[in-house]
């Protein structure tokens, strides 16, 4: 089993739609979650952070289910300019190192 | 303030030829980690550093892949000899690591390497 598992996709939405992304998680101990976006040809930038309580940065939330191991990312009012892939990020037990796995990645493509 | 700085962006060589990549991370950022990223296999973690030592390199692919870290600002992927297998988007990544804390890591622009 992968230590993180994503959805590749891809989702298809209309413009202003709500699109939500799941991400599963294989150890339990795991601390730290994060959501990274990569646009085509670029590199994977820090969309972010996920804690414990869910948070949210204008049209996204992240949500955290510690029992069921998942991390979730709500989208609302999609625009043109989300379309990219989505990662998911974890941080694996071994110690604090600053090491981070990385799922496959989630491909939104939002159309007019 | 400057982000992490790869060179070169684009590489094309032929099979056979010695290929470094170069890194400087954020400055204060005391982990570096490179990546390779394909269609197929995704984003790779390679190999990592923790205050300029190798942490982990069991993602390196073989012996044809080296890296190294001579001092906090600068680090070096090397392949030598390459193969067309190899092209892919490299990136390297740097953070701030101390106990306790997670942090995201940030990225380069990436080396698009390609072998013929």
């Amino acid at each position: 089993r992968k230590e993180v598992e994503q959805d590749p996709g891809p989702f298809n939405v209309p413009e202003g739609a709500t699109v939500a992304f799941n991400c599963t998680y294989s150890n339990s101990a795991s601390q730290s979650f994060f959501w990274y976006r990569q646009d085509c040809r670029k590199e994977p930038k820090l969309l972010m952070s996920v804690y414990s309580s869910g948070n949210e940065d204008g049209r996204f939330t992240a949500q955290l289910n510690r029992a069921s191991q998942y991390i979730s990312l709500l989208i609302r009012d999609s625009k043109l300019s989300d379309s990219a892939t989505y990662l998911c990020v974890v941080t694996p037990v071994s110690g604090n190192t600053g090491k981070l796995i990385f799922g496959q990645g989630t491909t939104l493509q939002v159309k007019p | 303030d400057a982000g992490v700085i790869q060179s070169p962006r684009h590489e094309v060589t032929e099979m056979g030829q010695e290929v470094t990549l170069r890194c400087k991370p954020i400055s204060g950022h005391n982990s570096l980690f490179w990546y390779r990223q394909t269609m197929m296999r995704g984003l790779e973690l390679l190999i990592y550093f923790n205050n300029n030592v190798p942490i982990d390199d069991s993602g390196m692919p073989e012996d044809r892949f080296s890296a190294k870290m001579p001092n906090a600002s600068f680090s070096t992927l090397k392949i030598q000899p390459s193969e067309p297998r190899d092209s892919a988007v490299y990136f390297c990544a740097s953070t701030h690591n101390w106990e306790g804390r997670d942090q995201p890591q940030h990225f380069g622009d990436g080396t698009r390497l390609s072998i013929l």
